[in-house]
């Protein structure tokens, strides 16, 4: 069984563009949440979507949204980025809505100059 | 609101030494999810185990084992014989039903585990 697959594995961006990183979770999982990790703040939730809707949301701005499709892929995408918007940024898939379990791909590294 | 609390930064051990990787939690939910994730160099989160608040029961998984305590607030991560493949961050995180009736993880800040040979 396929485990989540995040693409691309690396990206560097200026400042000011914007960027959409994807998500393809486990066979069967409808939830897929996002997470930003920065040395300074750790990691943190952004968003989860399930059946194609944002169903919960971390305390990031608004350049920061995402999407899901039928077919439970989902992306993220980041406009107008800031230098402190570099990160690793990882997808978890779930079975469920409540998040008993989580299992994360092995993240997008964005780098922005 | 809830916290977790992974006061090792970092820890250092020989290989074979058992080692403890502390983790405390704060969350006013009587029902909560608490697990434990590795994180390789390859930056993946690798999931090693999930609790709920309602079961206290210890667990042991070869040279893994873990000590959930509600009443020190502890879910705390035993690696016994350690090896070097060991090395790595170990995350904590907790999962509680949020204002949306979602959960979301909140992680700790990790502790970076390094076995030498």
């Amino acid at each position: 069984k396929a485990g989540v697959t995040q693409t691309p594995r690396y990206l560097i961006k200026t400042r000011g563009q914007q960027v959409t990183l994807s998500c393809s979770p486990i066979s069967g999982h409808r939830s897929v949440s996002w997470y930003q990790q920065t040395p300074g703040q750790g990691l943190q939730f952004l968003f989860e979507y399930f059946s194609e809707t944002q169903r919960n949301k971390g305390n990031f701005p608004g350049r920061f949204s995402g999407r899901q499709f039928s077919n439970s892929r989902s992306e993220m995408n980041v406009s107008t980025l800031e230098l402190g918007d570099s990160a690793l940024y990882l997808c978890a898939s779930s079975l469920g809505q409540s998040l008993t379990e989580a299992f994360f791909g092995q993240g997008t590294r964005l780098t922005v100059v | 609101a809830q916290k977790v609390t992974q006061a090792q930064t970092e820890i250092s051990v020989v290989e074979k030494e058992d080692v403890t990787l502390d983790c405390v939690y704060e969350t006013r939910d009587t029902t909560y999810y608490l697990f434990w994730y590795k994180q390789p160099p390859s930056g993946e989160l690798v999931f090693l185990i999930r609790r709920n608040s309602f079961d206290e029961q210890n667990e042991i998984s070869g040279r893994y084992s873990w000590n959930f305590q509600k009443s020190t607030s502890s879910f705390n991560f035993t690696i016994t014989a350690s090896q070097v493949v060991d090395s790595a961050v170990y995350f904590c995180a907790l999962s509680v039903l949020g204002d949306t009736g979602r959960r979301a993880l909140t992680f700790g800040s990790g502790t970076r585990l390094q076995v030498q040979p």
